[in-house]
């Protein structure tokens, strides 16, 4: 079975460009999380998303920042007009259950993204 | 908020002694414990849990420990080994998964 998978691994864009991070969540998982990780820090959560749904964004800036998780497809984070503290690497997991339900989160390896 | 903390920051063992890291929070609603390790350029990968109902969890070298009235759980790890230098991240869960700042752990061969 595949894991989560996350592309592009390492990103790179200047100030003010759009950013977009793909995840594909491991097979017969429906809900997916993003978190940020800065250097020498733990992982800060950012949304969780079911099919079509945005349950809970309540770490994901207001402003520049959307998640997706469409009926078919992969989640998308989007990052609009970047600024150099957006760098950090972004990890997606997948659950096979809720957020609410306490089942173990799978993650994939990450986008390093990098603003020039 | 929940409030997590790991204890120590960083430590570095001989091959073949234990390593110990505390994981202190504070949300009496937390009921599931999980520990994470994380490679260099990797994810954090699930390498134990336990959930509120147990005090103690164990899988061959490694084992988790839960004491919820102190608000406190432990990962220890026995016979370590160069491979076990990493990242170690507790995540307790309530409602929600809050990382610890995570604890670097080297073991000096």
């Amino acid at each position: 079975n595949a894991g989560v998978m996350q592309n592009p691994r390492h990103l790179v864009r200047r100030r003010g460009q759009e950013a977009r991070l793909r995840c594909s969540p491991m097979k017969g998982h429906s809900h997916v999380y993003w978190y940020r990780q800065l250097p020498e820090e733990g992982l800060k959560f950012m949304v969780y998303l079911q099919k079509e749904n945005i349950i809970d964004e309540s770490g994901m800036p207001k402003e520049r920042f959307s998640a997706e998780f469409p009926k078919e497809g992969p989640s998308i984070l989007r990052i609009q007009q970047v600024v150099r503290g957006d760098s950090a690497a972004y990890f997606c997991a997948s659950s096979d259950a809720g957020g609410y339900s306490n089942q173990p989160q799978h993650f994939g390896d990450g986008t390093r993204l990098s603003i020039l | 908020g929940e409030n997590v903390e790991q204890h120590p920051s960083t430590l570095s063992v001989q091959e073949g002694d234990s390593a110990v890291i505390k994981c202190t929070y504070s949300d009496s609603a937390s009921n599931y414990f999980p520990w994470y390790k994380q490679e260099l350029g990797k994810g954090p990968q699930l390498i134990i849990d336990i959930r509120s109902n147990v005090g103690e969890k164990k899988d061959q070298r490694i084992a988790v420990t839960l004491n919820k009235t102190a608000k406190h759980f432990s990962l220890h790890i026995t016979e370590t080994q160069p491979e076990d230098s990493a990242v170690y991240f507790c995540a307790p869960y309530a409602y929600k998964y809050i990382f610890g700042t995570g604890t670097r752990l080297k073991v000096l061969a």
